[in-house]
């Protein structure tokens, strides 16, 4: 079976800060991608990236790092220097090679406050 | 990406009524997904929407309920057949294009409402 895993159901910070969303994610396949969108609150999702599992170099982005480590089953995502535009729902989401379903985690609520 | 639209954007509907929204995507796509988005909730795969043949429904959702149509491989529709509160939710059109990596890319989705 596959899963994913989104602990943080809410964090809220004070813009400038640097924050981490945790994501962890159960599957069998060898061959697998990874995604985080962002949903703002007018609610349209926003793919932010893909990654696949035989990529597990990190990525940075402006702002925005990911962090992709098959050891633990972790695809985490930083924001640094936090901005009230960041503020939204963001999901990690899960697809198998093989396998046409795109799973979805809980979603984490990001609270940036001025 | 793909540009992906959807209509309505937005819907109030009585109880014992359908709606059928539309999804169309700026090139063609091979797989064309619906999901439903619950207030407050993650997004749930309704069926995959396949070009010539009937849908593929994930467990808990069935075609009388949740018609689908894709006639070609730009456009598909689905269909909340007589709804009740509970189907007020998101739905959102969703589409991968395997020649990019498996990218997947979601519609602005539907917003309705159930009274």
């Amino acid at each position: 079976a596959q899963k994913v895993t989104q602990a943080q159901t809410e964090i809220s910070v004070v813009e400038k800060e640097d924050v981490t969303l945790d994501c962890v994610y159960e599957t069998r396949d060898t061959t697998y991608y990874l995604f985080w969108y962002k949903q703002p609150p007018s609610g349209e999702l926003v793919f932010l990236i893909r990654r696949n599992s035989f990529d597990e170099q990190n990525e940075i982005s402006g702002r925005y790092s990911w962090n992709f480590q098959k050891s633990t089953s972790s695809f985490n995502f930083t924001i640094t220097a936090s901005q009230v535009v960041d503020s939204a729902v963001y999901f990690c989401a899960l697809v198998g090679g093989g396998y046409n379903k795109l799973i979805f985690g809980a979603g984490t609520r990001l609270a940036v406050h001025p | 990406s793909a540009v992906i639209s959807q209509k309505p954007s937005r819907d109030i509907c009585q109880r014992g009524t359908s709606l059928t929204i539309q999804c169309q995507v700026d090139s063609q796509v091979t797989m064309m997904f619906w999901y439903r988005q619950q207030p407050g909730q993650s997004l749930t795969l309704i069926a995959t929407a396949n070009q010539g043949s009937e849908a593929t429904y994930e467990s808990g959702f069935v075609i009388d309920k949740f018609p689908i149509s894709r006639p070609n491989l730009t456009f598909s529709t689905l269909t909340v057949s007589n709804m009740s509160p509970e189907d007020s939710s998101i739905y959102l059109c969703s589409v991968r294009r395997e020649e990019s990596y498996n990218e997947q890319f979601f519609g602005p989705g539907t917003r309705l409402t159930v009274l």
